[in-house]
């Protein structure tokens, strides 16, 4: 499986404000993904990060509020622009990779944002 | 209807027991099934997954499939404390990974 990091792996931040998280993998992988996991709640997929271009947004979840980068098969970045405190989650990069012969999803550590 | 249906929980199961979590889906075409657990405050944690009809052991973890009702399921056999966790079913549907919303389980000593 793939070895995944994240940076920051926490932060407090104040409403208004934008914050980049890093995700870094280990091998290069073809499909990332980005979501977000709000107290309580199951994930839920905001993005897919494609190399290259630009990146493909679930419903709800829009561009001007969270700008991805991709600039290559190991790195992606998640910004969430214009914080308010509903943004307050665990932000996870994901990564599918080979077990097998099969494709099975692999999480990175998580992000875990707290706007006051 | 939700893509993907746990039952939320708290499932409590008493230490050496079986505890069996049940996940229905709604896309027929799924092909790939996967369990995750994750502890609080951690990332989700892949323990196993299915593609093919019946049954698939892996140390004290069995996931079931029956794909014509649209039902995957995990049992753990003589569960743990370490076993508390929330155990997420996720299936494959039309090349997107959905989630369930976990279910809490909750091993009793």
């Amino acid at each position: 499986s793939a070895v995944i990091s994240q940076k920051p792996s926490r932060d407090i931040c104040q409403r208004g404000t934008s914050l980049t998280i890093q995700c870094q993998v280990d091998s290069q992988v073809t499909m990332m993904f980005w979501y977000r996991q709000q107290p309580g709640q199951s994930l839920t997929l905001i993005a897919t990060a494609n190399q290259g271009s630009e990146a493909t947004y679930e419903s709800g979840f829009v561009i001007d509020k969270f700008p991805i980068s991709r600039p290559n098969l190991t790195f992606s970045t998640l910004t969430v622009s214009n914080m308010s405190p509903e943004d307050s989650s665990i932000y996870l990069c994901s990564v599918v990779g080979t077990s097998g012969s099969s494709d099975t999803q692999y999480f990175g550590p998580g992000t875990r944002l707290t706007v006051l | 209807q939700k893509e993907v249906e746990q039952n939320s929980g708290p499932l409590s199961v008493p230490e050496g027991a079986i505890a069996s979590l049940n996940c229905t889906y709604s896309d027929r075409g799924s092909q790939s099934f996967f369990w995750y657990r994750q502890y609080s405050g951690k990332s989700p944690e892949l323990i196993m997954f299915i593609y093919s009809n019946g049954d698939k052991e892996d140390g004290r973890f069995t996931a079931q499939l029956n794909k014509a009702s649209q039902y995957v399921s995990l049992l753990i056999r003589d569960s743990q404390p370490s076993d508390s966790a929330t155990y997420l079913c996720a299936v494959n549907a039309a090349s997107k990974i959905i989630f369930g919303s976990g279910t809490r389980l909750s091993i009793r000593p």
